[in-house]
C-alpha cells in the first residue's frame, strides 16, 4: 500500500461548481500535512498547509481527520485558473515529504 | 527576490551517459531537496542536504549522488543513464532542515534519456 493515496481522477467540473479532493495516508506517525498544486509541466506550488483543526483560505478549505487518517480538500465557485493536478503532501517530521500521486482537476467552461 | 534556479531546463543523454544538474536555492535558505517525477507520478524523494551534510536519501540506486556547496547551491549527479532516468528533476529549498517547513520548488530540469 502507497504511503499517500489520492482520488485517481481526473475530475471534470463546470465552472462555479464545488469539487472535493481526497487523500489518506497510511502512517500515524505522519505529522503534518499539505496540499501543492501543479500546472501542467511546471513545478509544485504550496497552495495550503492543513491544520488539525480545519483551515480555510478563499474558496479553499482543507480538513484534516487523523482518526481516519484522511485529508480532504473542498474547492468552491470552481475557476478555469483552477485546472491544476492537486497532491497531497504528509510528512513524519524527520522524513521527507511524501507526495501522492496528484488528482487532476479540469473545470469547464 | 529569486527564487529556486535550476539548469539545465532541458536535457537529452544517451544511456549510459553521465549527467549533472544543478540548483540555486532561494537566498537564506540553507536546505535543499531533490525530486524525480516521472509522468503521471507525484514526486519521488532523492535527497536532502542541509548545512552541507546528506540529510536523507530515498530509495535510489548509488548511481545517484549530490552534494550541497559552502554557499547552498546543489548538484545532483546520475551515471550510467538508463532509460527509466527520463524524467523530471525537481530542486526544493527550505528554510531549515526540517521537513514540515514549506517547499519552494524550482522549474525542473526535463531529462530525457534515449
Amino acid at each position: 500500500r502507497k504511503e499517500v493515496e489520492q482520488d485517481p481522477g481526473p475530475f471534470n467540473v463546470p465552472e462555479g461548481a464545488t469539487v472535493a479532493f481526497n487523500c489518506t495516508y497510511s502512517n500515524s506517525a505522519s505529522q503534518s500535512f499539505f496540499w501543492y498544486r501543479q500546472d501542467c509541466r511546471k513545478e509544485p506550488k504550496l497552495l495550503m498547509s492543513v491544520y488539525s483543526s480545519g483551515n480555510e483560505d478563499g474558496r479553499f478549505t482543507a480538513q484534516l481527520n487523523r482518526a481516519s487518517q484522511y485529508i480532504s480538500l473542498l474547492i468552491r465557485d470552481s475557476k478555469l485558473s483552477d485546472s491544476a493536478t492537486y497532491l497531497c503532501v504528509v510528512n513524519r517530521g524527520n522524513t521527507p515529504l511524501v507526495f501522492g500521486k496528484g488528482t487532476r482537476l479540469s473545470v469547464i467552461a | 527576490d529569486a527564487g529556486v534556479t535550476q539548469s539545465p531546463t532541458h536535457l537529452i543523454k544517451t544511456r549510459g551517459q553521465h549527467v549533472t544538474l544543478r540548483c540555486s536555492p532561494i537566498s537564506g535558505h540553507k536546505s535543499v531537496s531533490w525530486y524525480q517525477q516521472v509522468l503521471g507520478q507525484g514526486p519521488q524523494f532523492i535527497f536532502q542536504y542541509y548545512e552541507k551534510e546528506e540529510r536523507g536519501r530515498g530509495n535510489f540506486p548509488d548511481r545517484f549522488s549530490a552534494r550541497q556547496f559552502p554557499n547552498y547551491s546543489s548538484e545532483l549527479n546520475v551515471n550510467a543513464l538508463l532509460l527509466g532516468d527520463s524524467a523530471l528533476y525537481l530542486c526544493a529549498s527550505s528554510l531549515e532542515g526540517v521537513n514540515f517547513s514549506p517547499l519552494h520548488f524550482g522549474n525542473g530540469t526535463r531529462l530525457t534519456v534515449t
